[in-house]
């Protein structure tokens, strides 16, 4: 069964950093996101990616973040320069038109 | 304000017993409601209801939508311990495909 893949599994960066996480959607799929899990609290969505083009982002999608498709297989999430409080699990999901999103197994950073 | 809203908060249960599991939703800018099943990390995709009243199944779990009340419940029959996890139901809106996540229900199933 296709599935969404992320890496790393784990990253851990110092403050002020840059980090890129890495996700593959399943194959067929149009739509792509990301979504954050700060421990103990919801999942939050961060930004949504359509046709080469990003279709929604919340409040926390600020200018430090940006996502980019580079090739035709991994979406990418980039952190440009990181705070303690981006520490938090991120997940990739995707969709074709049934809109179904599935997830991928996430990425924990951790920002010291 | 919280749009989606889960409850119990959490639940213990043995093996064998069923639950039922809520979530209540905003009615502006709705489109449909789906369930996933987090364990250690991912939320796995269980189920999408966009219609009222059409109950969805999958083995021993089911899950109805209440779109006057603006609910959702999800069952689960004769649970195992592997159910064990964390439920979230998470709303779809009417424009757009963001989805906004309740809190969970933290689920155990003691042997």
């Amino acid at each position: 069964e296709p599935e969404v893949t992320q890496t790393p599994s784990h990253q851990v960066t110092q403050m002020g950093q840059e980090v890129i996480l890495r996700c593959v959607p399943i194959s067929n799929h149009l739509y792509f996101y990301w979504y954050r899990q700060i421990l103990g609290q919801k999942v939050e969505f961060l930004v949504s990616f359509y046709n080469n083009e990003i279709s929604e982002k919340s409040e926390i999608f600020d200018d430090q973040f940006s996502v980019e498709r580079p090739d035709g297989s991994n979406f990418t999430l980039k952190i440009r320069s990181t705070k303690l409080e981006d520490s938090a699990m991120y997940f990739c999901a995707s969709n074709n038109r049934t809109y179904e999103q599935y997830f991928g197994p996430g990425t924990r950073l951790t920002v010291t | 304000e919280d749009k989606v809203v889960q409850s119990p908060l959490s639940l213990v249960v043995h093996e064998g017993d069923t639950v039922t599991l809520n979530c209540s939703y905003e009615v502006t800018n709705f489109r449909s409601l789906l369930w996933y099943k987090q364990e250690k990390k991912a939320p796995t995709f269980l189920f999408m209801l966009t219609s009222s009243g059409i109950e969805k199944k999958s083995g021993r779990l089911s899950s109805i939508l209440d779109k006057k009340e603006l609910f959702s419940i999800l069952n689960i029959t004769a649970t195992q311990t592997g159910d064990s996890a964390v439920y979230l139901c998470a709303q779809r809106p009417a424009a757009g495909n963001m989805l906004t996540f309740g809190g969970g229900t933290r689920l155990m199933v003691k042997p």
